[in-house]
Parts: C-alpha cells; structure tokens; sequence
C-alpha cells in the first residue's frame, strides 16, 4: 500500500489476555518505529528497527511488551498479560533512512488497545 | 538527546499568523529541528525541518536564529483545519538514535 498499515484498528480485549498489532510499513523502508500515546500526551517512544534488529528497545515499559521484524519489514508489537494501563493508542511509523533527506517519519493511523 | 519546551496550548483566530516557539538549549551540532503536526486519531505528520536561518514550504516557515537555541515554526493566515497538537523535535538524521516526542503544542484556531 501507499502509507503504513496498521492493524487492528481497534482492539478490546480483558486484563490478562495476550495481544498481537500488526504494523505494515511503506515498502523499502528500513526503519520501523513502535510508540504508544495516552490521551492528551505526546507519542512515549517504545522501540525501533533498523532493518531486521531492534536498535533500541529502552522504552518498553517491561517485559510483558516484545517486538518482532523478522523479515525487515512487517513488525509485531507483542503485549502478554494485559493490563488495564497499557490501554493507549499504539502507533507504527516507518522512515527510508537513505543517508540523505530528512529522516521523516510516516506514521500509520495506529491502533485503539482498551483493556476491560 | 537534546530536550525541547514548548508552550502547552496557543490559541489564535482564523486568517491570523500563528507562531510557536520551542526552546531547545542543548542542541547538539548534527542536530537538526524538526517539526509535526498531529490531528485527532490520526498519526503525526512531518511539517517542516530545518538547521540554521530560514526555511519556508507550502505549509509554513521555520525561523531558527544563530545561535539555534530556539526555533519558531510560523503558520501563515491559519484556518479552522490547522487546530491540531505541533511537536517540536530535535536530532541527527543519521538514522542511528530513537526519536523522541515530547507534548506538544496544542494549537486551537478560533472563528
């Protein structure tokens, strides 16, 4: 597709259950960024890719939160044991990282996770 | 990572230029600044970047004086559409180093 995915869109689950989101980034991009926003708050960094590893992982929160791009491209924002706090808005974002330009990040729309 | 302050929220009329101002003191000498805006339920969106004097898009400007401590992002005749949190970020655009954001300036256009 044209932007970054992300999928689901919205997602309720129970504390306690595990849950997958899913992030598509724009073809050729090699970095992947995972941030989480709360109302009213600014996006709190989580982790990112270059390519296939994670450069930096210092903003998840604990270990209950996991992060796979195994093939360099789609990623997995994995969350174990719900809680209600983890209820935010989760955004993917996805940047070429040619050397040159800008650096942008294009952000996908993210996805809603309540916790009941 | 240089940390940057920006005003919570700004109000303005339609047809008014607006300007926000973040303070950036310890920006370091590959840092460049970076500029977002972000609407409700939706995911930022690069506005502007810059590193020194004046930069201008079909958006808006950015002004960043000498000694870069600070930096303006200018939105021309704003219009009810430009009600939306702006991000001020600053760093190097190596690619090697998170990105960070902070609050934000929440920007309220006004009829």
């Amino acid at each position: 597709g044209a932007g970054v995915s992300q999928t689901p869109s919205n997602k309720v689950t129970e504390k306690g259950k595990y849950v997958e989101l899913r992030c598509d980034p724009i073809s050729g991009h090699t970095a992947l960024y995972w941030y989480r926003q709360s109302l009213g708050q600014g996006p709190e960094f989580l982790i990112y890719f270059q390519g296939t590893g994670a450069a930096d992982d210092s903003g998840l929160p604990n270990d209950r939160f996991f992060a796979v791009r195994p093939e360099g491209s789609v990623s997995t924002l994995k969350i174990q044991r719900t809680e209600r706090g983890d209820s935010a808005v989760y955004l993917c974002a996805s940047s070429p990282w040619t050397g040159g330009g800008t650096g942008e990040l294009f952000f996908g729309e993210g996805s809603r996770l309540t916790v009941l | 990572l240089a940390k940057t302050t920006q005003p919570i929220s700004m109000d303005s009329y339609e047809g008014q230029e607006v300007n926000i101002t973040c303070s950036h003191n310890n920006i370091a000498t590959n840092d460049y600044i970076t500029w977002y805006q972000q609407f409700p339920s939706q995911g930022p969106r690069f506005i502007i970047q810059g590193y020194k004097t004046k930069v201008t898009n079909e958006v808006a400007s950015l002004f960043i004086p000498a000694d870069r401590k600070s930096s303006t992002l200018s939105l021309p005749r704003v219009s009810l559409s430009d009600t939306a949190v702006y991000y001020c970020l600053v760093g190097d655009r190596r690619g090697d180093d998170k990105i960070i954001f902070g609050k934000g300036t929440r920007l309220h256009i006004l009829p």
